[in-house]
């Protein structure tokens, strides 16, 4: 029973380079959360997919990051242009289709570093 | 209107002890509070939720107290542990999207 993955769990990137974050969900959630976490703070919410569909996306930086969730293969969140305060842990999240409060459990993260 | 406000920053609890972690929200809207642990490196880890129709949750030595007009909410872990050493995130969900507090990090000594 694999729980939420995310791929790669390290990722250094020049700044000006693009950086690909995926995650795959756990079995049977079709509800994808994008958080980010900068040291020594909390997560903050980025963005709410379901399968090919965004539904919210009020916490993401409205030029260079993108996110999408297609009917095959893994969620990905995409950082174009990266910039040295975008060195952050990137956290993702799934939860069921059918669950009153949406529980969510996040996978271990990518943590992004730009030099 | 959407901050959740977590104290203390840091605690450090004698082995055996009981500790307690406090938040407070102002959106009325937040119909689910969790909390997450999270080890250095690791992703946070779901450890105990509550809803604002119920005043208090125990899991084994985890509890959650809930003052619904008083919009604050604690964690109690009793016993603590020396693996209980972590860093806590409390959290209130509205619309599916969770609003996490500061974290606290929690030193347990043995």
């Amino acid at each position: 029973n694999a729980g939420v993955m995310q791929n790669p769990r390290h990722l250094v990137r020049r700044r000006g380079q693009e950086a690909r974050l995926r995650c795959s969900p756990m079995k049977g959630h079709s509800h994808v959360y994008w958080y980010r976490q900068l040291p020594e703070e909390g997560l903050k919410f980025m963005v709410y997919l379901q399968k090919e569909n965004i539904i919210d996306e009020s916490g993401m930086p409205k030029e260079r990051f993108s996110a999408e969730f297609p009917k095959e293969g893994p969620s990905i969140l995409r950082i174009q242009q990266v910039v040295r305060g975008d060195s952050a842990a990137y956290f993702c999240a799934s939860s069921p289709v059918l669950s009153i409060t949406y529980e969510q459990y996040f996978g271990p993260g990518t943590r992004l570093t730009v030099t | 209107q959407q901050q959740v406000k977590q104290s203390p920053q840091s605690l450090i609890v004698q082995k055996g002890g009981i500790s307690i972690i406090n938040c407070a929200y102002e959106n009325t809207a937040f119909d689910y509070f969790p909390w997450y642990q999270q080890f250095p490196g690791k992703g946070p880890a779901l450890l105990i939720a509550i809803r604002p129709d119920v005043s208090e949750k125990k899991e084994g030595r985890f509890t959650i107290s809930f003052n619904k007009s008083a919009k604050q909410f604690s964690l109690h872990i009793m016993d603590s542990q020396p693996g209980d050493s972590a860093t806590y995130f409390c959290a209130a969900q509205g619309a599916q999207k969770l609003v996490f507090g500061q974290g606290t990090r929690l030193t347990i000594n043995p």
